[in-house]
């Protein structure tokens, strides 16, 4: 496989579940990205990780918990959510967390909670 | 804060010219990024500007000036294909790598 995968592309989830988001990339990328996207809404940052540290954590509610074992391989773990999370929630990654290095993203885990 | 502007949607036919504006008013500026996302599939990467003028690649060609806290994106010889939303993102600089989105335009290319 190449370029940046995301598994599952699709959940359903209640309040009370605990569930993770994958996030694998195959390009040997230093920087690891994860972003929410809602209807009628920017892209938002949620976490950067730069070889497998946490350089951001945009504000992000305790609810999500991130985790990067490698530079790899990058985990968004979930509990106890809010109607409201439902989105789509993208991974991306890119050469290096610095400026000017485009990110590559994956296809996205479309998230709905009931 | 960040703010990224850019229009909501545009229309334009087949074969034509279209360009997609957005300004900006960012604490810092190290790069514009534009994407394209087609319905349910991931961003992809279209070009980037840090320096001011004009990037051209193939049809596609992307703008910027720094004074003006403006870009664009000119689309030539439009394509059913190009109809996607187009993102334009800024990189604040502001210490590690933060891209801050527009909320994108939706570009409908109708025959």
């Amino acid at each position: 496989e190449t370029g940046v995968t995301q598994t599952p592309r699709h959940l359903v989830m209640g309040m009370t579940n605990k569930k993770s988001l994958k996030c694998e990339q195959h390009l040997g990328h230093n920087a690891m990205y994860w972003y929410k996207q809602s209807a009628k809404k920017p892209l938002e940052l949620m976490f950067v990780y730069s070889l497998e540290e946490r350089v951001e954590n945009n504000s992000v509610p305790s609810r999500f918990s991130p985790e990067c074992p490698n530079s790899s391989h990058l985990f968004l773990h979930l509990h106890t959510l809010q109607p409201e999370d439902s989105a789509l929630y993208l991974c991306a990654s890119s050469q290096d967390e610095r400026g000017g290095y485009e990110q590559y993203f994956g296809p996205g885990t479309r998230l709905t909670v009931t | 804060g960040q703010n990224i502007d850019q229009p909501t949607e545009m229309t334009a036919t087949e074969g034509a010219i279209v360009q997609i504006n957005c300004t900006y008013q960012t604490s810092g500026f190290n790069g514009l990024f534009w994407y394209q996302q087609h319905a349910g599939e991931a961003p992809t990467f279209l070009s980037y500007n840090v320096l001011d003028g004009l990037e051209e690649k193939g049809r596609f060609s992307s703008f910027l000036s720094r004074s003006k806290g403006y870009s664009y994106l000119l689309l030539k010889e439009l394509q059913m294909k190009d109809s996607a939303s187009y993102l334009c993102a800024v990189d604040s600089g502001a210490g590690s790598y933060q891209l801050t989105f527009g909320k994108g335009t939706k570009l409908s290319v109708i025959p």
